[in-house]
C-alpha cells in the first residue's frame, strides 16, 4: 500500500497568512494526487486534482504543486472560511489512500 | 448536478452485518466511466477507503477488509450498496459514498454523499 504522510498535522494561522501543507507518498504516484477540504460535520470537498488542477468553483487562492512523491497545497491568503482540515489522497493505485490530515486553526 | 445520499441503520450490534445504501440522483450510476466508492471516517480521525465498484460492475476492496466487504450496484434503483459483515466497535464511523472519474490524468472523488454515522454497540 502507498502511505501518504502530511505535515504538519495541525497549524495555527491568521487571516491573510500564506499557508503551505506538504504531502509525501511512500512511492511515486505521478500526478495522481488530490487535495480535499473538510469542515466539521461535513463531507470532504475536492479542491485540487492531478496535483495542480483547481476544481471548478474553488477560489484561486488555493494551489497545488508537485510530482512523484512530494506535493504541496498552498493557500495564498487565508480566509475565515478556510479554517478546516485538509487531506491529500493518491489515486495512482489501490488501495486508494489518504494522508492523516492537517487541521488549520485560528491563531 | 449529481447528488449522493447515504441511508441505513445508525446502530448495528457487534458481530452483525452493516448494510448501507447510497442513492444517486442527477445522473445514472450506469453511465460514464466512474468508480463508485465507500469511504469511512471514525469520529475525529482520518479517511479510510473501503472499496470501489466500476460502472461495469467490477469491484476492488481494501485488502484488510476484503473478507468482510461487499459493494454492489442496483441499476434499477440507481443505488450503490455496502455490506460489512461481523462488525466490531472498530467499524464505528461516518460512512461516505463518493464518485471518482478520470479527469485530466487523475482520478479524484468529485462527488460525495453527506455521510451517515454508524455506531457498533450492543
Amino acid at each position: 500500500d502507498i502511505q501518504m504522510t502530511q505535515s504538519p498535522s495541525s497549524l495555527s494561522a491568521s487571516v491573510g497568512d500564506r499557508v503551505t501543507i506538504t504531502c509525501r507518498a511512500s512511492q511515486s504516484v505521478g500526478v495522481y494526487l488530490n487535495w480535499y477540504q473538510q469542515k466539521p460535520g461535513k463531507a470532504p470537498e475536492l479542491l485540487i486534482y492531478g496535483a495542480s488542477s483547481l476544481q471548478s468553483g474553488v477560489p484561486s487562492r488555493f494551489s497545488g504543486s508537485g510530482f512523484g512523491t512530494d506535493f504541496t497545497l498552498t493557500i495564498s491568503s487565508l480566509q475565515p472560511e478556510d479554517f478546516a482540515s485538509y487531506y491529500c489522497q493518491q489515486s495512482y493505485s489501490t488501495p486508494w489512500t489518504f494522508g492523516q490530515g492537517t487541521k488549520v486553526e485560528f491563531k | 448536478q449529481v447528488q449522493l445520499q447515504e441511508s441505513g441503520p445508525g446502530l448495528v450490534k457487534p458481530s452483525q452485518t452493516l448494510s448501507l445504501t447510497c442513492t444517486v440522483s442527477g445522473g445514472s450510476i450506469s453511465s460514464g466511466s466512474y468508480y463508485w466508492s465507500w469511504i469511512r471516517q471514525p469520529v475525529g480521525k482520518g479517511l479510510e477507503w473501503i472499496g470501489r465498484i466500476y460502472t461495469s460492475g467490477s469491484t476492488t476492496y481494501k485488502s484488510s477488509l476484503k473478507s468482510r466487504v461487499t459493494i454492489s450496484i442496483d441499476r434499477s434503483k440507481n443505488q450503490l450498496s455496502l455490506k460489512l459483515t461481523s462488525v466490531t466497535a472498530a467499524d464505528t464511523a461516518v460512512y461516505y459514498c463518493a464518485r471518482a472519474g478520470y479527469t485530466y490524468g487523475s482520478l479524484p472523488f468529485d462527488y460525495w454523499g453527506q455521510g451517515t454515522l454508524v455506531t457498533v454497540s450492543s
